[in-house]
């Protein structure tokens, strides 16, 4: 059974780290695209950062520089590493596997339950 | 700002039929996916591609695309798909690989 489950979101001071999981079960994160979106209170998805099979990362303008996006094979987990918190890092992030298509026919397929970043002091 | 517009709100008649729309450059190349989010739940995958639906989304909900303009169609809504739809797609902007849109909050009345 496919399951993805996220931890590590939790109450942060401005300026401050965190380290969140995507523990996957059921394929192989290195073989797939893993993906960070994330949702802040009351808005829509926004996506984050993406790894590829292939080992390259991307993100999205608002947190470059800020986040990294990494796995671990071993323990089939990606992380999102969250440095320099902004208030406006508020958000539920959520991981997702892509299922990518030669044809332009992406699909973020599985998603995880999220886990809840909140940045204030 | 999002590459991929979407109308904020849509209503539809218990039993009727809903378009929900999503704009973007992209569109042209690339195909939208779809997703229905309910409050306090993940995203749920309901179609990608041309028209494909997952294994246990309703046939009810199909896609299509026109141009630049994808659409969600719920043929014969119901109660229970009251909730915000999003688009996604590839972005236009070099290493921003995808972009999600706005979202529309449908009601059905």
């Amino acid at each position: 059974e496919v399951q993805l489950v996220e931890t590590g979101g939790g109450l942060i001071q401005p300026g401050g780290s965190l380290r969140l999981s995507c523990v996957v079960s059921g394929f192989t994160v290195s073989r797939t695209y893993m993906t960070w979106v994330r949702q802040a209170p009351g808005k829509g998805l926004e996506w984050v950062s993406v790894i590829y099979s292939g080992g390259s990362a991307y993100y999205a303008d608002s947190v470059k520089g800020r986040f990294t996006i990494s796995r671990d094979s071993s323990k089939n987990t990606v992380y999102l590493q969250v440095d320099s918190l902004r208030a406006e890092d508020t958000a539920v992030y959520y991981c997702a596997r892509i299922q990518t298509s030669p044809i332009g026919a992406d699909a973020f397929d599985r998603w995880g339950q999220g886990t809840m970043v909140i940045v204030s002091s | 700002s999002s590459e991929l517009t979407q109308d904020p709100a849509v209503s539809v008649a218990l039993g009727q039929t809903v378009n929900i729309t999503c704009q973007g450059d992209t569109l042209g190349v690339y195909f939208a996916s779809w997703y229905q989010q309910k409050p306090g739940q993940a995203p749920v995958l309901v179609i990608y591609g041309q028209n494909n639906r997952p294994s246990g989304i309703p046939d009810r909900f199909s896609g299509s695309r026109s141009g630049n303009t994808s659409s969600l169609t719920i043929t014969g809504a119901q109660a229970e798909d009251e909730a915000d739809y999003y688009c996604n797609s590839r972005d236009s902007r070099g290493n921003h690989p995808w972009v999600f849109g706005g979202g529309t909050y449908l009601t059905v009345l």
